[in-house]
């Protein structure tokens, strides 16, 4: 069966500080990666997707990053965070388009705070 | 476009009460509708699915029917239960893309 991980589960950091979070799949090939952003008590917010190893598609301009250096993990950075970068941050994965359907798999999260 | 219209929350019912959420979609294309489920401090959880029009989906006495001639997809439960406190998300999702379409969710508490 699939699963999908995410590390830390929880962060404290100052601002200006660099940020690396993780996400990575077991049980599954080739699948596509998400990066969500959800702010305190709003919806989910799409920051980056990736179809393949290398391929970022990034849907909102920002002082984030991503990186898939591998085919199931991928990775959220930033060299310099600021305090609205504080929320909970879900990686999710499917399987690519073309499938009849293709649902969303959520991981637990990561709740940063920036201060 | 792509885009999914939620009921705006939050709800707050009580125990054995009926439930409904509102979800009105648009999409190009033919899409998979889906409702999540959100508990405090947690990530998404599918709760349901259908993926062609009269379709129902049903899951912990929950249910939605994808109605292509409304363009919906509510959620529905004739008797809820604290533990049914969450946040509740409908999405789409179409064959020709990558993405998934989100609504804004709607916070249910269920009191005693």
């Amino acid at each position: 069966s699939q699963t999908i991980h995410q590390w830390p589960a929880t962060l404290v950091q100052p601002v200006g500080s660099p940020l690396s979070l993780e996400c990575t799949v077991e049980g599954t090939s080739n699948p596509n990666l998400y990066w969500y952003r959800q702010a305190a008590g709003r919806g989910l917010q799409l920051l980056f997707y990736s179809v393949g190893i290398g391929q970022i598609s990034s849907e909102v301009p920002q002082n984030l990053s991503a990186s898939r250096p591998q085919d199931r993990q991928f990775i959220l950075s930033s060299k310099k965070l600021l305090l609205s970068d504080s929320g909970f941050y879900l990686c999710a994965w499917s399987v690519p388009a073309g499938v009849n359907y293709n649902e969303q798999f959520f991981g637990p999260g990561t709740r940063l705070t920036v201060l | 476009g792509n885009s999914v219209t939620q009921m705006e929350g939050p709800v707050t019912l009580s125990e054995e009460a009926f439930l409904t959420i509102n979800c009105t979609y648009t999409a190009t294309g033919y899409p998979s509708l889906f409702w999540y489920v959100q508990y405090p401090g947690e990530g998404l959880q599918l709760l349901l699915k259908a993926t062609k029009a009269d379709d129902k989906g049903s899951n912990k006495g929950f249910e939605a029917t994808y109605r292509k001639e409304t363009t919906s997809f509510h959620l529905e439960k004739g008797s809820v239960q604290v533990s049914d406190s969450a946040v509740y998300f409908c999405a789409l999702s179409v064959n020709t893309g990558n993405q998934f379409y989100f609504g804004t969710g709607t916070s249910l508490t269920v009191i005693p």
